[in-house]
């Protein structure tokens, strides 16, 4: 089966660096992806790794660890607007599937 | 469309009735995903759709819901006998197909059974 584990919630300072963890078991990994979700709009894309390492993006970074089956999310110089949920998701590379966690809420304070 | 459409924006209705959500997903994509939201949940899979391969049904709740797609468009996630735990957003995506193409999700189908 399938399984995506990451914080309910997470509170930062606008300027600071923060970073969501998510661990994931999967039957089969195809790459896990990174969304971004605001209150009451749809999830947009944020990042996908498939190899281990980091890719950097802006002030958004993601890292992925295949053999710890763990990703984090690392955004910097927080701003207000970056308050939402972001949500891990994996994909099977047996069935194609996308399966999303939770999601984490971040709240950005001034 | 340059989107992927969802229709109703909307869904008000009462306990026991029958209702169709619609979903259009973008041109030339051939992979489809229904998933539900409850308020302040994360995305919970509900149907996965690739080309022609049979339909990955495994997160439908129950046998009230149903779904069905024609060829690589239209997709209708239908719910029978409605109940009010079924309230929630309903969220269609789409990808090219190709295993690590980004979703890209519709507006949702906000559903509230009353």
């Amino acid at each position: 089966g399938q399984n995506i584990d990451q914080p309910t919630e997470m509170t930062a300072t606008e300027g600071a660096i923060v970073q969501i963890n998510c661990t994931y078991q999967t039957s089969g990994f195809n790459g896990l992806f990174w969304y971004q979700q605001h209150a009451g709009e749809a999830p947009t894309f944020l990042s996908y790794n498939v190899l281990d390492g980091l890719e950097e993006k802006g002030r958004f970074s993601s890292f992925l660890s295949r053999s710890k089956g763990y990703s984090y999310l690392l955004l910097k110089e927080l701003q207000m607007k970056d308050s939402a949920s972001y949500l891990c998701a994996a994909i099977s590379s047996n069935t194609g599937k996308l399966i999303f966690g939770q999601g984490t809420t971040l709240q950005v304070k001034p | 469309g340059a989107g992927v459409s969802q229709s109703p924006s909307n869904k008000v209705t009462e306990k026991g009735k029958d209702v169709e959500l619609r979903c259009d997903p973008i041109s030339g994509h051939t992979a489809l995903y229904w998933y539900r939201q409850r308020l302040g949940q994360g995305l919970e899979f509900l149907i996965y759709f690739q080309g022609n391969s049979a339909p990955d049904k495994s997160g439908l709740p129950s046998d009230r819901f149903s779904a069905e797609r024609t060829g690589e468009s239209v997709s209708t996630l239908t719910i029978q006998r409605t109940q009010q735990e079924d309230s929630a957003v309903y969220l269609c995506a789409s990808s090219p197909g190709t295993q690590g193409e980004k979703l890209f999700f519709g507006s949702g189908t906000q559903l509230s059974v009353l």
